[in-house]
């Protein structure tokens, strides 16, 4: 059962342009929401994380927005540069209440490409 | 510099034969994570350790086993009953000190194993 889904599975964006990219999740456990990039042949790399308490968390060009009653969160990339051409990942993780262990849940996967 | 090393980062292996892929960190983190990453999709968990001698299951740990016989190193044998034909394996960690924290994990390389 996917617990965290993904959209779109591939994006295509002029540099300059807003690159967003969207998750859902149904598990109402889960207490943080990281997002990953991963470049061809390297293990991915965390970009940014959000906590539920907060809607918005920006990184210089990266910012999540979290909408906890719909359980969605997406990641905008701001002036997006053929640099970022990448896949990218969200994820998911049960807090400690939960009784579990806080492993990850990840959504299927983005791949992103910037034409110059 | 603290990391993960996985290695090696190519292995082909024989049908009925049983291969071992090695992860080694030094980042003194308390919890080991391995994944796979199929094509055009996202990372599942094959295995986790909290803690040294002690793993717990994943979502796909069918045909796959591992040891915990040393804090930095976590490695995990891939079986004959495994018929994946090729995918990457991701080797993670993460600490779990801090209490309820944002703990991220940190990923390897990875290693792309192929069935001759």
């Amino acid at each position: 059962q996917q617990q965290v889904k993904q959209s779109p599975q591939s994006l295509i964006v002029q540099k300059g342009g807003i690159s967003i990219i969207n998750c859902a999740y149904e598990n109402t456990a889960f207490d943080y929401f990281p997002w990953y990039q991963q470049f061809p042949g390297k293990g991915p790399a965390l970009l940014i994380a959000i906590r539920p308490d907060v809607s918005e968390k920006k990184e210089g060009r990266f910012t999540i927005s979290f909408n906890k009653s719909a359980k969605q969160f997406s990641l905008h990339i701001m002036d997006s540069q053929p640099g970022d051409s990448a896949t990218y990942f969200c994820a998911a993780r049960r807090g400690i209440s939960s009784g579990s262990a806080r492993q990850l849940t990840f959504g299927s996967g983005t791949q992103l490409t910037v034409l110059p | 510099d603290g990391g993960i090393t996985q290695s090696p980062k190519y292995l082909f292996r024989k049908e009925g034969q049983n291969v071992t892929l090695s992860c080694e960190q030094n980042l003194n983190h308390d919890a080991m994570y391995w994944y796979r990453q199929d094509p055009g999709q996202g990372l599942r968990l094959i295995y986790y350790s909290q803690i040294v001698n002690d793993f717990q299951k994943g979502d796909i740990a069918e045909g796959y086993s591992v040891s915990r016989e040393k804090k930095e190193s976590f490695p995990l044998t891939v079986t004959s009953a495994q018929k994946t034909p090729t995918a990457f394996y991701l080797c993670a960690s993460s600490t779990l000190r801090g209490g309820d924290s944002n703990q991220p994990q940190h990923f390897g390389d990875g290693t792309r194993l192929s069935i001759l």
